[in-house]
């Protein structure tokens, strides 16, 4: 059974970069594209983007300039790098598995960042 | 982006009732269309994708269809573990977007 787990600090300052990392478990990452999603009140649920495990990646024209995805097939991870952070950013995010492109099977459990100083 | 739109926002049933929700795309989409449910502090779980598949485990209750620009997710019996919001979600063009959802209430 393929788990993701997500993990990273639930509290960043605004203007700081907000990191996160997807630590997969019972399934190789070196295949399917791996997405961060994320979840606020205001803004209901939003794709940031997603990477191949070859390294290629596409973002959210919303978020671009300030997302940086990557992806550790050594480690079974891919991370997030979110930077300029404002308290519009505070979020639940949420790692998931897209098994073809677009379409989700599996999802962490989320983990709530708060922008914040 | 493509705006997804689903009605209603919420609505409220009794056990045993037949559930439709409907979700509108602001331009064809195919059937790139999926389904996902979410309990309160849970992630998303996906049940339907290609507007009319059932994801591995889901049950027979389920169903949807449509396709371009109209989708429907019917529930035929609800059950008590589907009290839940509903969200569409069109994986046509990138970024990927969702409706904004909707509540399944206990009448």
């Amino acid at each position: 059974q393929v788990q993701l787990q997500e993990s990273g600090p639930g509290l960043v300052e605004p203007s700081e970069t907000l990191s996160l990392t997807c630590t997969v478990s019972g399934g190789s990452i070196s295949t399917y594209y791996w997405s961060w999603i994320r979840q606020s009140p205001g803004k209901g649920l939003e794709w940031i983007g997603y990477i191949y495990y070859s390294g290629i990646a596409n973002y959210n024209p919303s978020l671009r300039g300030r997302v940086t995805m990557s992806v550790d097939t050594s480690k079974n991870q891919f991370s997030l790098k979110l930077s300029s952070v404002t308290a519009a950013d505070t979020a639940v995010y949420y790692c998931a598995r897209e098994e073809n492109n677009g379409i989700v099977d599996y999802w962490g459990q989320g983990t709530l960042v708060t922008v914040s100083s | 982006d493509i705006q997804m739109t689903q009605s209603p926002s919420s609505l409220s049933a009794s056990v045993g009732d037949r559930v439709t929700i409907t979700c509108r795309a602001s331009q064809g989409i195919g059937n790139y269309l999926a389904w996902l449910q979410q309990k309160p502090g849970k992630a998303p779980k996906s049940l339907i994708y290609a507007a009319s598949t059932l994801q591995s485990g889901v049950p027979s209750r389920f169903s949807g269809s449509g396709s371009g620009t109209d989708f429907t997710l019917t529930i035929s019996s609800l059950q008590p573990e589907d009290f839940a919001t509903y969200y569409c979600q069109q994986y046509n063009r990138f970024p990927w977007t969702f409706g904004q959802g909707t509540k399944v209430e206990i009448k």
